[in-house]
């Protein structure tokens, strides 16, 4: 079955303590990205990565970073997380643009994190 | 990126009437894709519009994008329970790169 996996899916953690939540796709898709969603906010891009090796940031990269060693995976990491990344977070993917035309993409069933 | 206003944030339909939401940028777009969130899951793609006064429809689904390229938007006609949840529109830019609106919460009363 072709999905999005996300781990952990609910997380609670203190100030400063470093954490990771990974990130896998069996799709084989070039393009990964990771959100956060806030009430009232909608969905906000952190940081996306267009293939192997390649990231970039999004609309809210304080404070997190990536990396994408392996195509399927693209963890985030929160080095030392603070009260204010109290929020849920989605991972997604797609294919690739191509001649301007842009993709669906998948997203994972999320992973609420509350920082204290 | 590209900023989108979604209207309205809230829509309380009653079972079986038809309601539309809309999503308005101050600049042309080159398309846009809908989301649909369930309460407590996560975005499913709806749609993608690219094509100026392109209309798609998925049975009771109407999307359109407006003929300047600058709207779009969604029309749910005889409103089932199944269609709680709320309705992202979210412009595609250069690299895939989406940018959400703040969403529709639809709420449907029986």
């Amino acid at each position: 079955e072709a999905q999005v996996t996300q781990n952990p899916r609910y997380l609670i953690t203190v100030t400063g303590k470093k954490l990771t939540v990974t990130c896998s796709q069996n799709m084989n898709h070039e393009y990964m990205s990771w959100y956060r969603q806030d009430p009232g906010l909608g969905l906000r891009q952190i940081y996306y990565s267009m293939n192997v090796e390649v990231t970039d940031k999004g609309d809210v990269p304080e404070g997190y970073k990536v990396s994408r060693k392996e195509k399927r995976n693209f963890p985030l990491i929160l080095e030392s997380p603070s009260p204010n990344q109290t929020s849920l977070y989605f991972c997604a993917s797609s294919l690739r643009e191509l001649a301007g035309v842009s993709y669906e993409q998948y997203f994972g069933p999320g992973t609420r994190l509350t920082v204290t | 990126g590209q900023q989108v206003m979604q209207i309205p944030q809230y829509q309380h339909v009653q079972e079986g009437e038809d309601f539309t939401t809309y999503c308005n940028s101050s600049t042309t777009l080159s398309n846009i894709q809908w989301y649909k969130q369930r309460p407590g899951g996560h975005p499913v793609f709806l749609i993608q519009l690219v094509k100026s006064g392109e209309v798609k429809k998925q049975k009771r689904l109407t999307f359109q994008f407006g003929e300047a390229k600058k709207n779009s938007s969604l029309h749910i006609t005889a409103t089932q329970t199944t269609d709680v949840g709320t309705y992202f529109c979210a412009p595609a830019a250069a690299g895939n790169k989406l940018t959400f609106g703040g969403g529709t919460r639809v709420l449907v009363k029986p």
